[in-house]
């Protein structure tokens, strides 16, 4: 079973519209949660990084939540520009010695003009 | 260098044949990871490496995978007797730090397999 679960699998908007990706993970207890994001062809790369303690947290026109009590964080993206179509990914970092990363699936969006 | 690179970016080999993956981390980063992602999904983690050491190996899928870090810098990711199922992207990332918690990974462009 999946850890982490993102939502939508795949999602198009038009240039100039706002987007908000869902994550819920089971992973208990954890470290931190990241979101990446992936071009095409590309490795990831890291948007944002959360602690359990942290409820939001932004970059740029990227804005993350985190309820640590629900298990759910989501990913807004404001404005969004034909570079952002990519596949992003939300991470969970478990705790402990380990600090294993545990990814969901992804989310791919398309951005047309 | 600016960041982790990964050589070569694409593998295309025959069913049965060895390969291996190298990965160059960014200078001065002790922890390094292996993982692989299969089309449409995110990636697997693989193993773990704390300078020379693998301090977690617990993704290998079979003993086909195995990897090495003899100087504690370079990584080699090898796969012998190569299956179709090995076809996937794989990705080197690494970090600066001791422990993996908290500590950024920066990934490298991976290296697609493709298994004839």
């Amino acid at each position: 079973k999946n850890q982490v679960e993102q939502s939508p699998q795949s999602l198009i908007i038009l240039e100039g519209k706002n987007c908000t990706l869902q994550c819920n993970y089971t992973v208990s207890p954890f470290s931190n949660l990241r979101w990446y994001k992936q071009d095409t062809g590309r490795g990831p790369v890291s948007l944002t990084i959360m602690t359990f303690s942290e409820n939001t947290k932004s970059n740029g026109r990227y804005t993350a939540t985190l309820d640590a009590d629900t298990k759910q964080s989501s990913l807004h993206i404001t404005a969004s520009q034909l570079s952002d179509s990519a596949s992003y990914i939300c991470v969970v970092s478990e705790t402990g010695n380990t600090g294993k990363l545990i990814f969901g699936q992804g989310t791919t969006l398309q951005v047309k003009p | 260098g600016a960041g982790v690179s990964q050589t070569p970016s694409n593998k295309v080999t025959e069913k049965g044949k060895y390969v291996e993956l190298r990965c160059d981390p960014i200078s001065g980063h002790t922890a390094l990871y292996w993982y692989r992602q299969s089309l449409g999904q995110g990636p697997e983690f693989l193993i773990y490496f704390q300078g020379t050491g693998a301090a977690d190996d617990s993704g290998l899928p079979n003993d086909r995978f195995f990897a090495v870090r003899p100087e504690g810098s370079v990584s080699t990711l090898k796969i012998q007797r190569t299956e179709r199922g090995d076809s996937a992207v794989y990705l080197c990332a690494s970090s600066l730090g001791r422990t993996r918690v908290n500590n950024e990974q920066f990934f490298g462009p991976g290296t697609r397999l493709t298994v004839l």
